[in-house]
């Protein structure tokens, strides 16, 4: 029983190149989420999803693009990265959306230059 | 807009004595807390909870306590040991999740 992996686990882009961070989850949760962190700012939340098909903005989802197609799977896209989404992001996974901790993924370093 | 906020950055507390991490919040109609522990390189972990029909819960060495009224909660460490270093992070559960900005404990041996 793995968890939440994330993979990379490290990424250096150039300003305006893609990509696209892959979370997966083997517990069976039905949420899935998005989130960054930055000095200072704790955890921000991107993007969430209630159940496999959907997907909700968070606090911060400029930028940024999510699917959910797989219940396990919960993919985060940069489709021009810029150097203010330098940061570090972590996935999280929680059965239900309420009442419910949330199990978080080790995390992706990706530094925009 | 902060809903979840940690005025602490920082701690720094001896091996063995108490540490007193604060949260506050400005969104009254919070009813459930959770407190997260993070190392470096590693993701969160669920520590404890608490749900706001309640003003206290324990589990070994970490007790939340709930101040609605002043809408405040406060985690206790009692004794504090090195491997407690880490980064606490507050949350509550909205319509979205909210985390504070966290508290950097150090334990000093």
């Amino acid at each position: 029983n793995a968890g939440v992996t994330q993979t990379p686990k490290f990424r250096v882009l150039k300003t305006g190149q893609s990509m696209t961070l892959l979370c997966a989850q083997d517990m069976n949760h039905e949420y899935m989420y998005w989130y960054r962190q930055d000095p200072g700012m704790g955890l921000r939340l991107i993007h969430y999803s209630v159940g496999e098909g959907t997907t909700a903005k968070g606090e911060v989802p400029d930028g940024y693009n999510v699917s959910r197609l797989k219940k396990q799977n919960f993919l985060l896209g940069l489709e021009s990265a810029a150097p203010s989404q330098t940061s570090v992001y972590f996935c999280a996974s929680s059965p239900t959306g309420y009442g419910h901790e949330q199990y978080f993924g080790p995390g992706t370093r990706l530094t925009v230059t | 807009d902060q809903q979840v906020k940690q005025n602490s950055p920082s701690l720094s507390v001896q091996e063995g004595r108490i540490s007193i991490l604060n949260c506050d919040y400005t969104n009254s109609m919070f009813d459930y807390f959770l407190w997260y522990k993070k190392y470096p390189a590693e993701g969160p972990t669920f520590l404890i909870s608490i749900s706001s029909i309640k003003d206290k819960n324990e589990d070994g060495r970490f007790t939340v306590f709930l101040n609605k009224s002043a809408k405040h909660l406060s985690l206790h460490i009692v004794p504090s040991q090195p491997g407690d270093s880490a980064v606490y992070f507050c949350a509550a559960p909205g319509n979205q999740f909210y985390f504070g900005t966290g508290t950097s404990l150090t334990v000093i041996p």
